[in-house]
C-alpha cells in the first residue's frame, strides 16, 4: 500500500540553524512527493513537489530530493527563519490509489 | 475563483445537529478531495470525487456522513446527527486532474473548523 512516515516533533530551533525533516515513503506505482506547511489556524500550502526519482524540489529556500533507493524525500534548509515556524507535512500520490497520503506532521519552532 | 473555498469557517453545533460544510474548488478542477484533520494530527482521507463521480469514500467515518458534488464544481459535506468525536477541521481540496498523474498537486482550502458541544 502506500504511506508516509515523517519524524516526530515538536522540532525546536534557533535562527539561522540547520533543518533537516525527515520523511520515508511506501508506495505501489511511481508516486510524485510533496512537502506542505501549514501555519496556526491555515489550510495546507504546497511548499515543493518532486515527479520522479532524483529530482529536487525547492521553494523559500527549502529544498528536498526524491531518493528511490532509500525511498525518502527529507525536507532541509540552511538558514531558519521565526518566519518557518508551521507544521510540515510530507505528502505522496500515487497511481494506484484515489488520495494524497500525508504523515502525521512535524511541527516546527524558530526561535530568535 | 482564484483558489478553493470553504464555508463556514467555523461551526459550533450541539450534539445530536446536522451540519453541511460547503466547498468552492477552483474553477475547472475535475479532483474534489474532503479530508478530515484532528489536532496535532495529519489530514486523514474522508472521499473523493472526480467531477461528479464519488469514486472512493473509504474514508467516510459511518453513515452519518455523506458527501456529494451533484453538478461537479461545488461540493457538500453532510454529517447527521453529530456527535462530539466529529470535532476537527474539515478540509477540502481540489486538483486539476486526477491523483497519480505525474505532478498533479492538490490545493487545499482554510478548512471548516467543527465543534460539536
Amino acid at each position: 500500500g502506500n504511506s508516509v512516515t515523517q519524524m516526530e516533533g515538536p522540532v525546536t530551533l534557533s535562527e539561522e540553524a540547520f533543518l533537516t525533516i525527515n520523511c520515508t515513503y511506501t508506495a505501489t506505482g511511481y508516486p510524485s512527493l510533496f512537502w506542505y506547511v501549514q501555519y496556526p489556524g491555515e489550510g495546507l500550502q504546497l511548499l515543493l513537489k518532486a515527479t520522479k526519482a532524483d529530482d529536487k524540489g525547492s521553494n523559500k529556500g527549502f529544498e528536498a530530493t526524491y531518493r528511490k533507493e532509500t525511498t525518502s524525500f527529507h525536507l532541509e534548509k540552511g538558514s531558519v527563519q521565526v518566519s518557518d515556524s508551521a507544521v510540515y507535512f510530507c505528502a505522496l500520490s500515487s497511481n494506484t490509489g484515489n488520495q494524497f497520503y500525508f504523515g502525521t506532521g512535524t511541527s516546527l519552532t524558530v526561535i530568535p | 475563483g482564484a483558489g478553493v473555498s470553504q464555508s463556514p469557517r467555523y461551526k459550533v453545533a450541539k450534539r445530536g445537529q446536522d451540519v453541511a460544510l460547503r466547498c468552492d474548488p477552483i474553477s475547472g478542477h475535475v479532483s474534489l478531495f474532503w479530508y478530515q484533520q484532528a489536532l496535532g494530527q495529519g489530514p486523514e482521507f474522508l472521499t473523493y470525487f472526480q467531477n461528479e463521480a464519488q469514486l472512493d469514500k473509504s474514508g467516510l467515518p459511518s453513515d452519518r456522513f455523506f458527501a456529494e458534488r451533484p453538478e461537479g464544481s461545488v461540493s457538500t459535506l453532510k454529517i447527521q446527527r453529530t456527535q462530539q468525536e466529529d470535532s476537527a477541521v474539515y478540509l477540502c481540496a481540489s486538483s486539476l486532474t486526477q491523483p497519480g498523474v505525474s505532478g498533479n498537486t492538490i490545493y487545499f482550502g482554510e478548512g471548516s473548523w467543527l465543534t460539536v458541544v
